[in-house]
């Protein structure tokens, strides 16, 4: 069973910094590209990160491209990602995401299996 | 940037009515759409891919047409379970999402 599970979510001071992290199982992390997807308190869902499967390619959205780093360990089959200068706009449940075998690209046509999410709350 | 508009914000509807909802597409996309099911304290889950293309294991009332830079997701005859927010996507874009909530 394909399972992925965030860790690493908390309360955060404007400016701070924090690590997600994703464990995947029940299926190869080493064959899939992966993404991190947020959903801000009461809105709707933004792709903020994608990684190939080898990490050689990597894409941001501009809200979070020069402060966020995507990054994976397929031996250990984890997905991360570091949030540096964190703003209050950046409080949101963090979701990682596996695309569907044929549709198997960095930036996602589709997200078929998703984590359970962690939030990130930016506040003073 | 392509831009997706996705209407209405809220629809009220009824069990056993047929609901419809649109994505519309700054440009053309070639189909590349799918469309989310959310409910809260969730995940979404994968409905339709590529316009039309329903994921393994979703009911076949719910069904996704394209017509030029317009989509549309239509769910045949409400379900009590199908009561929920759905969202459309085009690759690193979503939908402003649409809440389905009892009439």
């Amino acid at each position: 069973e394909v399972q992925l599970l965030e860790s690493g979510g908390g309360l955060v001071q404007p400016g701070g910094s924090l690590r997600l992290s994703c464990a995947a199982s029940g299926f190869s992390l080493s064959s899939y590209a992966m993404s991190w997807v947020r959903q801000a308190p009461g809105k709707g869902l933004e792709w903020v990160s994608g990684i190939s499967n080898s990490g050689g390619n990597i894409y941001y959205a501009d809200s979070v491209k020069g402060r966020f780093t995507i990054s994976r360990d397929n031996s250990q089959s984890r997905l991360y990602l570091q949030m540096d200068s964190l703003r209050l706009e950046d409080t949101a449940v963090y979701y990682c995401a596996r695309p569907p075998p044929r549709l198997n690209v960095v930036v996602p046509a589709a997200l078929d299996y998703w984590g359970q999410g962690t939030l990130v709350t930016v506040s003073t | 940037d392509i831009q997706m508009t996705q209407s209405p914000s809220t629809l009220s509807a009824s069990v056993g009515d047929r609901v419809s909802i649109t994505c519309r597409a700054s440009q053309d996309i070639n189909n590349w759409l799918a469309w989310y099911q959310q409910k809260p304290g969730k995940a979404p889950k994968l409905l339709i891919y590529k316009a039309s293309t329903l994921e393994s294991g979703v009911p076949s009332r719910f069904s996704g047409s394209a017509s030029g830079t317009e989509f549309t997701l239509t769910i045949s005859s409400l379900q009590p379970d199908d009561f929920a927010t759905y969202h459309c996507q085009h690759f690193g874009t979503f939908g402003q999402g649409t809440k389905v909530e009892i009439k």
